[in-house]
């Protein structure tokens, strides 16, 4: 069964320093893995998909991640912390495969990430 | 474009009333969905659908109903409303699955509900 566990509930960093957010995934065939980012009172959006066609993948606002399957992983990264990136991040997992023909998408319970001046 | 819009923002319900949680996407997407997040955890998926007229049942579909008429719409029902109920509600849509094709989904901004 898929799966996608965050390893960390919150993660606080202050502003400039790099951003880690670690995410593993359990999934049977080749996943399609996604991070979404919510700010307060917002909707998700999509920060960056894994397509297979490279395993680093850049995202908007600076964020990338990188998959490794030996390690089930794709954590995400930023060089730099800003003070707007203050928001709760999901990393998500699909198996279109084997979901029945629907998109389905397996979300993991979220970091909030903190930024200190 | 609009995206996926969704009504109201909020709602305060008093137990055992009803009211219909309207979403509308303008980008002619075959699939839609609705989720409900609780706090601190992910979202879960209520009810989908991948194309008008054709719904099913995703992970948490107790006490909910769906209807896709059209392709735009895809409104979520909630008959007799329960505290259990209060939650942020999302709707969602995206393009048809296609072998291989990693389809993300685009996500509207959310009901507050609060069952009181």
């Amino acid at each position: 069964a898929q799966s996608v566990t965050q390893l960390d509930s919150h993660v606080s960093v202050s502003e400039g320093t790099p951003v880690l957010l670690r995410c593993n995934y359990s999934s049977s065939y080749s996943p399609s893995l996604f991070w979404y980012v919510q700010h307060p009172n917002k909707g998700l959006q999509l920060l960056l998909k894994y397509t297979s066609a490279a395993t680093l993948v850049k995202g908007i606002n600076g964020f990338e991640a990188e998959f490794k399957k030996s390690e089930t992983s794709f954590h995400l990264t930023k060089p730099s912390a800003h003070m707007s990136d203050a928001a709760e991040y999901f990393c998500v997992v699909s198996d279109p495969l084997l979901s029945g023909g629907y998109n389905k998408l397996i979300f993991g319970a979220g970091t909030r990430l903190a930024v200190h001046p | 474009n609009a995206g996926v819009t969704q009504t109201p923002k909020f709602r305060i319900l008093k137990i055992g009333q009803s009211m219909t949680l309207q979403c509308t996407q303008d980008m002619n997407h075959n699939y839609m969905y609705w989720y409900r997040q609780d706090p601190g955890m992910g979202l879960k998926l209520i009810y989908y659908s991948v194309g008008a007229g054709i719904t099913d049942k995703g992970e948490v579909p107790n006490g909910y109903n769906v209807s896709r008429s059209t392709t735009e719409d895809f409104p979520l029902r909630l008959e007799l409303a329960a505290p259990s109920q209060t939650s942020v509600y999302f709707c969602a849509s995206s393009q048809r699955v296609r072998e291989g094709f990693k389809n993300e989904q685009f996500f509207g901004p959310g009901t507050r509900l609060t069952v009181l």
